[in-house]
């Protein structure tokens, strides 16, 4: 069945560096969905991509998804203390909406 | 108050015992989710609901059951608990004529012992 792997599992940074996290699906994905899980909290929605090659912006946070609509990534620029929790990316399985998570990349950001 | 609310929030109980565990919406969305989340394997999908009428196994079904009550509220019950049942388990509620993404509860943290 499909499956959506994320690299890294976990990454430390110092704040202030850069982030990113990747995500590769097995199959050609309809939209890409991107979210973040406090420690201790649930998972909330980012963002949504669906065009080929698309690239959005949230502030320090950069979505792009890729041209063959199977991998995406997140890049957080100058890391911040408030980043920390863990990204998970999702995309549609078979129809209706039910998403496949993937396995998520946890970040840390020391002082 | 939370859009999605699940209850209880955390629970211990024994290998054998039935448990249900309850989740409600006011967002007003046909579509419930119920996921499983296990350390380094993310979320995995138990049950889905697309409506009151429509009840449907997941990735990962076995062991669990369901029950759609109204359009608002939709439980998850174990039958027979298990110690590998233990894990943090999250309702969710999505809109398919929106481009947000799932909303998802609080979660209820499950220890079987």
């Amino acid at each position: 069945g499909q499956q959506v792997m994320q690299i890294p599992q976990y990454q430390h940074v110092q704040e202030g560096e850069d982030f990113t996290t990747y995500c590769n699906s097995s199959t050609t994905l309809s939209n890409i969905q991107w979210y973040k899980q406090r420690p201790g909290g649930h998972p909330v929605f980012l963002i949504q991509l669906v065009k080929s090659g698309e690239v959005k912006k949230q502030k320090r946070l950069t979505f792009q998804f890729g041209e063959a609509k199977k991998n995406s990534s997140l890049h957080i620029t100058a890391t911040q203390t408030t980043d920390v929790g863990t990204y998970f990316c999702a995309g549609p399985r078979g129809g209706g909406n039910k998403l496949t998570f993937g396995t998520g990349t946890q970040l840390k950001v020391e002082l | 108050d939370a859009d999605v609310t699940q209850t209880p929030r955390n629970r211990i109980t024994k290998t054998g015992k039935r448990i249900m565990l309850e989740c409600s919406q006011t967002k007003g969305h046909d579509r419930m989710y119920w996921y499983r989340q296990d350390p380094g394997l993310g979320l995995r999908l138990i049950y889905y609901s697309f409506d009151v009428k429509d009840i449907n196994k997941g990735e990962i079904s076995d062991g669990y059951s369901v029950s759609r009550q109204a359009q608002a509220k939709f439980s998850l019950s174990l039958e027979s608990a298990i110690p590998n049942q233990t894990a943090l388990y999250f309702c969710a509620t999505s809109d398919p004529r929106s481009t947000y993404g799932y909303t998802f509860g609080s979660g209820t943290r499950l220890t079987v012992v």
